[in-house]
């Protein structure tokens, strides 16, 4: 089965740029993460979904971050406009509801504003 | 919100010894997990294991809930072992705290 598909893996931009990365879940899984990892402040849930609705945003930054999830297969996570302290790995994860379920991590899109 | 130390920050090993990592946890909570991100940068789920013990291969892993701690054991090591170990707890809202990690490295 297929795991967590995030695109791209690597993206440069230059500072005010839009940038929007992308997560496919694991097909069948309701509950979806965006993490974002730093040298200084480690692993941060961003924002998660439930049945693609949004249930806690709490650790995202500052309004130049949105979030949707137009649909159980699809997920962006955009930041406008750019800056260069925006620069870290985001990763998004899935899982499915219910006990025993754990997380399931893609390989993580690598973002470098300059 | 919660809490989450891991122990020790690093460790070198030779290839072939054991070791120990430790997660202490500041409340109760519903969902702890162990990963492995390897020198790629993936993130690897090992074990979800809120209580008791689970094993897998060389890997075993144990919770202690009451006491609000995790161990996970690594049996002899290998190059391959290398990377950060996190762990990473929830208390019933899906909203997961990793600790700082621990940075392995196994030397051969």
């Amino acid at each position: 089965d297929a795991g967590v598909i995030q695109s791209p893996r690597h993206e440069v931009t230059e500072m005010g740029q839009e940038v929007t990365l992308r997560c496919k879940p694991i097909s069948g899984h309701d509950y979806l993460f965006w993490y974002r990892q730093t040298m200084m402040r480690g692993l941060e849930l961003l924002i998660y979904f439930n049945n693609n609705v949004p249930i806690d945003d709490s650790g995202m930054p500052e309004d130049r971050f949105s979030a949707k999830m137009p649909n159980a297969s699809f997920s962006t996570l955009k930041i406008q406009p750019s800056e260069p302290r925006d620069s870290a790995v985001y990763f998004c994860a899935s899982s499915i509801s219910g006990t025993h379920q754990p997380q399931h991590f893609g390989d993580g899109t690598r973002l470098s504003i300059l | 919100g919660i809490q989450v130390e891991q122990s020790p920050p690093d460790l070198i090993l030779q290839e072939g010894a054991n070791s120990t990592l430790r997660c202490n946890f500041s409340d109760s909570v519903n969902n702890l997990q162990w990963f492995h991100q390897n020198p790629w940068g993936q993130l690897i789920n090992l074990f979800y294991i809120p209580s008791g013990t689970k094993q897998n291969g060389r890997l075993s892993a144990t919770t202690v809930a009451t006491e609000r701690y995790s161990l996970l054991y690594i049996s002899s090591s290998q190059t391959t072992d290398s990377g950060v170990y996190f762990c990473a707890v929830h208390s019933g809202t899906y909203k997961y705290i990793f600790g700082t990690g621990t940075r392995l490295k196994v030397l051969a």
